[in-house]
């Protein structure tokens, strides 16, 4: 079975310009979560979503907004890009809202603000 | 509010020598203890997680982890490191509840090997 997939790898923008990344998890997956990573940092809670509805936010500005579709697909919206945005955004799956199991990270999205 | 302290931001080993990578968390209830590994420019991958029971955890790639609540630790462990050990450590606390997939991460551990 294929692990959680996002795209694109790599992306370039510059300021204030918006920006859209994708996740699938991994089949049966439907729970997604996002992390943005900074370069030296630990990952850091942007959003939880569960059958397609919000249920968790971190410590993020309103420019971060994200969806879950019917097929538990999910997307990350940045608009109005800062240099500070500049990071690696991890996408993660796990099969339920609750209970033990563990999350399931995909490879990221390297985004780069000019 | 739930955090995780790596006190060591970077560690050298010799390859052979044993490793120990510390970890101190703080949480209100009980911990949903996670390490994951990361090679340059790739996700995640889980290495070992503790929820309960026995406090020490086996994980993958020949790891262990030992949870001690009076200390409020999770430190990971591996008798004899390899040069594809090398990479960086993340340790991480999480919930078990409707937050299950927001985990809060320390800043990691960088591990280099010396051959």
């Amino acid at each position: 079975d294929a692990g959680v997939t996002q795209s694109p790898t790599h992306l370039i923008k510059t300021r204030g310009q918006q920006v859209t990344l994708r996740c699938s998890p991994i089949s049966g997956h439907k729970s997604v979560s996002w992390y943005q990573q900074v370069l030296g940092q630990g990952p850091q809670f942007i959003f939880q979503y569960y059958e397609k509805e919000e249920r968790g936010r971190g410590n993020f500005p309103d420019r971060f907004s994200a969806r879950q579709f019917p097929n538990y697909s999910s997307e990350l919206n940045v608009n109005a890009l800062l240099l500070g945005d500049s990071a690696l955004y991890l996408c993660a799956s796990r099969p339920s809202q609750g209970g033990h199991n563990e999350q399931f990270f995909g490879p990221g999205t390297r985004l780069t603000v000019l | 509010a739930q955090s995780v302290t790596q006190p060591d931001i970077h560690i050298t080993v010799s390859e052979g020598a044993s490793l120990e990578l510390r970890c101190n968390y703080s949480y209100g209830a009980t911990p949903y203890l996670f390490w994951y590994v990361q090679s340059p420019g790739q996700g995640l991958q889980l290495l070992l997680k503790y929820f309960s029971g026995d406090t020490l955890v086996q994980g993958i790639k020949g790891f262990e982890a030992e949870f001690k609540r009076s200390q409020s630790s999770f430190n990971l462990r591996k008798p004899s490191v390899h040069w594809s050990d090398a990479a960086e450590y993340f340790c991480a606390v999480g919930a078990f509840n409707t937050n299950a997939g927001k985990s809060t991460f320390g800043d990691g551990t960088t591990l280099t090997v010396k051959p």
